[in-house]
């Protein structure tokens, strides 16, 4: 079955740049999204086809796809930014769909 | 606004049966694929399944594919998971969610399912 690569975690300072990455074969002609997770809340999509942000999010949150890998971006994090965040797209044929294992960004 | 409410959730034994609901509101739940999205305590997002906005496409995980069921009531804007043969693997909390060409953009607030003896 497909499968969407994440690194288990990312830690950087406050105001510092933090990277996560998601690789999948099928991303070189599927979108990704990336969702963040606080605690007990439910996900919220903070990414949509690779790099556009939904209304209300932080421009500090950008995306970008490249080959087999995307990229979420928070320029300058924030404390408030610590949370889990996974990356999501299709399989090649269309059907299923599949989440990243999910990055737990730490800001401290 | 949109709101996405499950229910159905419960403990339930190894083997047995558990049908989830999910009561949409505030958009015109007719015109919208909806999925289902599983999450085991403390581990990560897990995608179940999810159905055309007509019920006439359903696709499956391949770990719940030939046990889980999902189907949709439009003239009731409601959506439900029928799980049968229950593992203890399946125990999560079952988000209820919405689809907008393919992106999930809003999510119910889940239903937690124990397996267990």
């Amino acid at each position: 079955s497909y499968e969407l690569t994440q690194p288990p975690s990312v830690s950087v300072s406050p105001g510092q740049t933090a990277r996560i990455t998601c690789s999948g074969d099928a991303l070189p002609k599927k979108y990704a999204y990336w969702y963040q997770q606080k605690s007990g809340q439910a996900p919220v999509l903070v990414i949509y086809e690779d790099s556009k942000r939904p209304s209300g999010i932080p421009e500090r949150f950008s995306g970008s796809s490249s080959g087999t890998m995307a990229t979420l971006t928070i320029s300058g994090a924030q404390v408030e930014d610590e949370a889990d965040y996974y990356c999501y797209s299709t399989h090649s044929s269309g059907s299923q769909r599949v989440f990243g294992g999910g990055t737990k960004l730490t800001v401290l | 606004q949109v709101q996405l409410v499950e229910s159905g959730g419960g403990v339930v034994q190894p083997g047995r049966s558990l049908r989830l609901s999910c009561a949409a509101s505030g958009f015109t739940f007719s015109s919208y694929g909806m999925h289902w999205v599983r999450q085991a305590p403390g581990k990560g997002l897990e995608w179940v399944a999810v159905i055309w906005f007509d019920g006439s496409n359903k696709y499956y995980a391949d770990s719940v594919k030939g046990r889980f069921t999902i189907s949709r009531d439009n003239s009731k804007n409601t959506l439900y998971l029928q799980m049968n043969s229950l593992r203890a693997e399946d125990t999560a909390v079952y988000y209820c969610a919405k689809e907008d060409i393919v992106v999930i953009d809003h999510w119910g607030q889940g239903t937690l399912v124990t397996v267990s003896s």
